[in-house]
């Protein structure tokens, strides 16, 4: 059973750039959070999707939108990267329900750096 | 905005030796859950807890949801050198709202 998968792995963007990263969620998962987590830093809220729609923000500027797909897969977009758009990009899914099969499971990651 | 704070900052530590961190917020969590992160990778679920007083233990990880519904704390009995890494403790109110972290706890162990 896989877990969330992210990718890319590893990118690198210059400044004023534009970047889609991907997450597609566990299986039996319809939610999809995206966390950004700078370096020695915990894990900040960007935003949840949920049936298609954005259903919480954190305190992000618009330059980060998102998406989410039929099959409940994500993309976290973000515009006019600066560079401390620089972090650790992690998409978790979960699902209504209690217990380890439904609560937040993350992905690996996509490190993003931004020259 | 919502914060927690955890303590402590980091650890050092003996193998074998038992090791306590806890979190505290200002606001009631109605979910508490506690992960271990490595370098490089994304955070990994060690116990979820749903219940004010609840005590959930996971192998050598025992976790409590504490009464007030604003702190939690987990115990690692007997550490082991694969042990190291970062512990963040993450606060939910609803099951599938946003998590709010500490700071996280960095555990270091002497073989």
């Amino acid at each position: 059973d896989a877990g969330v998968t992210q990718s890319p792995t590893h990118l690198i963007k210059t400044r004023g750039q534009q970047v889609t990263l991907r997450c597609s969620p566990k299986s039996g998962h319809d939610t999809v959070s995206w966390y950004q987590q700078a370096l020695g830093q915990e894990p900040q809220f960007i935003f949840q999707y949920y049936e298609e729609e954005e259903r919480q923000r954190g305190n992000f500027p618009d330059r980060f939108s998102g998406h989410q797909f039929p099959n409940y897969s994500s993309e976290l977009n973000v515009n006019a990267l600066l560079l401390g758009d620089s972090a650790l990009y992690l998409c978790a899914s979960s699902s209504p329900g209690q217990g380890v099969n439904y609560g937040y499971t993350f992905g690996s990651g996509t490190r993003l750096t931004v020259v | 905005g919502q914060q927690l704070n955890q303590s402590p900052q980091s650890m050092f530590i003996q193998e074998g030796e038992d090791v306590s961190m806890n979190c505290t917020s200002s606001s009631i969590f109605n979910t508490w859950l506690w992960y271990k992160q490595d370098p490089g990778e994304g955070p990994v679920l060690l116990i979820a807890l749903y219940k004010a007083g609840e005590l959930t233990s996971n192998g050598r990880l025992t976790a409590q949801f504490g009464i007030t519904r604003k702190d939690s704390f987990l115990n690692i009995s007997a550490s082991i050198p694969s042990d190291v890494g970062i512990y963040f403790c993450a606060g939910q109110s609803s099951n599938t709202g946003k998590l709010i972290f500490g700071q996280g706890t960095t555990l270091q162990v002497k073989p």
